[in-house]
């Protein structure tokens, strides 16, 4: 079936460092991603979207990159901060009239102070 | 301007007992969606809902699981007979009705539920 995954399960960086967090789909036809922040022990916070008919946007601090030539997504937080510290998921819509987000495993994100 | 609620936030039960967990949407979304969450794993789409309907619940297992959303009142998701595999995190989100096809969902705490 279709699914989304990440290519590191975990990533560390220094504080102040950009950090860059990758996602590879597989569902040539969705065409609405997004990217969730979950710190432990809470729920999944939305951080930034992206459409297939869109190749890059920007939000604070926070970019995410659409290549559909070789269906990768990512996600790049520029000087990243202690409070970026989480595991972050992409995900993409399912189709259908649904609109249910199948996510990847995740990676987790640890910033060294 | 509350967020998504749910309750339990823990919720401890033995094989073979029952387990309820709620959630109440944000004020004026009328699409609840459940996930559950397996550990160190990402979400899994269980069921779809709008008020009084069910409208996917193609991620729900066959047996022992049900949902309903019904006209006033919180969301359920009820899990029948409980096994050791059902102990994972379940994340309600919800959604308002857009038209034009916003696709953001906002999740809830999740309930974290352990079978003993």
């Amino acid at each position: 079936g279709e699914s989304v995954g990440l290519h590191l399960p975990t990533l560390s960086v220094q504080e102040g460092d950009n950090s860059i967090i990758n996602c590879a789909y597989s569902n040539s036809a969705s065409d609405y991603f997004i990217w969730y922040k979950q710190e432990s022990g809470k729920g999944p916070q939305f951080i930034i979207d992206i459409r297939s008919n869109m190749d890059k946007r920007q939000g604070q601090r926070v970019t995410v990159l659409l290549n559909k030539t070789v269906k990768h997504l990512s996600l790049q937080i520029a000087a990243t901060q202690p409070g970026d510290s989480a595991v972050y998921f992409c995900a993409e819509i399912g189709g259908g009239a649904t609109n249910k987000l199948i996510f990847g495993t995740g990676t987790l994100l640890a910033v060294q102070p | 301007n509350a967020g998504v609620m749910q309750n339990p936030r823990h919720l401890v039960r033995r094989r073979g007992q029952e387990a309820r967990l709620r959630c109440s949407p944000m004020k004026g979304h009328s699409h609840v969606y459940w996930y559950r969450q397996l550990p160190e794993e990402g979400l899994k789409f269980m069921v779809y809902l709008q008020k009084e309907n069910i409208i996917d619940e193609s991620g729900m297992p066959k047996e022992r699981f049900s949902a309903e959303f019904p006209k006033e009142g919180p969301s359920i998701l009820r899990i029948q007979q409980v096994v050791r595999g059902d102990s994972a995190a379940y994340f309600c989100a919800s959604s308002p009705f857009v038209p034009s096809g916003s696709y953001e969902q906002y999740f809830g705490p999740g309930t974290r539920l352990t079978v003993t």
